[in-house]
């Protein structure tokens, strides 16, 4: 079965500090990756997607970049965090896209920028 | 372009109530539709979903259907428990797209 991992689960980093959030699938090939942002009591905003090793789509303008090393490897950075950068960072992956097959999130970052 | 609208709340509730959390949604053809719940401090995982008109998706004593003339896609429970406290979303994927269309989400509370 799949499983996707995200680490750290919660991290507290003073503003200018940079980032690093990871996000790992196991179980299967060449999943369609996406980071998505949750401020407090709000929706979710999609940040950035990917549909294969080295090909990044970004949602939003911002201080923050996705890389795709790996086919299951998901990575989220910033050179210098800012105070809207908190929040909790969600990784999901998909297998095709289309009208049928459903995105599956990880357990989550809790990001607290100070 | 394809979207949801979903009944924002907060909601809160005594146990053994009714819920039901209202969803519609617009779309260029007939996609599938889900069903995510969030329970504090996790991520999201998915509840139900339905994969064509007249679809009825059921898990863990919830239930949604697929209404393609109301295009709506209302989730509800008969007896709602403490645990079922919740933000619950409304999804879409678009047919020619990678990403899924969520609502705004409901926060819902259930009391003892």
């Amino acid at each position: 079965s799949q499983t996707i991992h995200q680490w750290p689960a919660t991290l507290v980093q003073p503003v200018g500090s940079p980032l690093s959030l990871e996000c790992t699938v196991e179980g299967t090939s060449n999943p369609n990756l996406y980071w998505y942002r949750q401020a407090a009591g709000r929706g979710l905003q999609l940040l950035f997607y990917s549909v294969g090793i080295g090909q990044i789509s970004s949602e939003v303008p911002q201080n923050l970049s996705a890389s795709r090393p790996q086919d299951r490897q998901f990575i989220l950075s910033s050179k210098k965090l800012l105070l809207s950068d908190s929040g909790f960072y969600l990784c999901a992956w998909s297998g095709l896209a289309g009208p049928s097959y459903e995105q599956y999130f990880g357990p989550g970052t809790r990001l607290t920028v100070t | 372009g394809d979207s949801v609208t979903q009944m924002e709340g907060p909601v809160t509730l005594s146990e053994e109530a009714f819920l039901t959390i209202n969803c519609t949604y617009t779309a260029t053809g007939y996609p599938s539709l889900f069903w995510y719940v969030q329970y504090p401090g996790e991520g999201l995982q998915l509840l139900l979903k339905a994969t064509k008109a007249d679809d009825k998706g059921s898990n863990k004593g919830f239930e949604a259907t697929y209404r393609k003339e109301t295009t709506s896609f209302h989730l509800e429970k008969g007896s709602v428990q403490v645990s079922d406290s919740a933000v619950y979303f409304c999804a879409l994927p678009p047919l020619d797209d990678y990403k899924l269309s969520f609502g705004a989400g409901t926060t819902v509370t259930v009391r003892a």
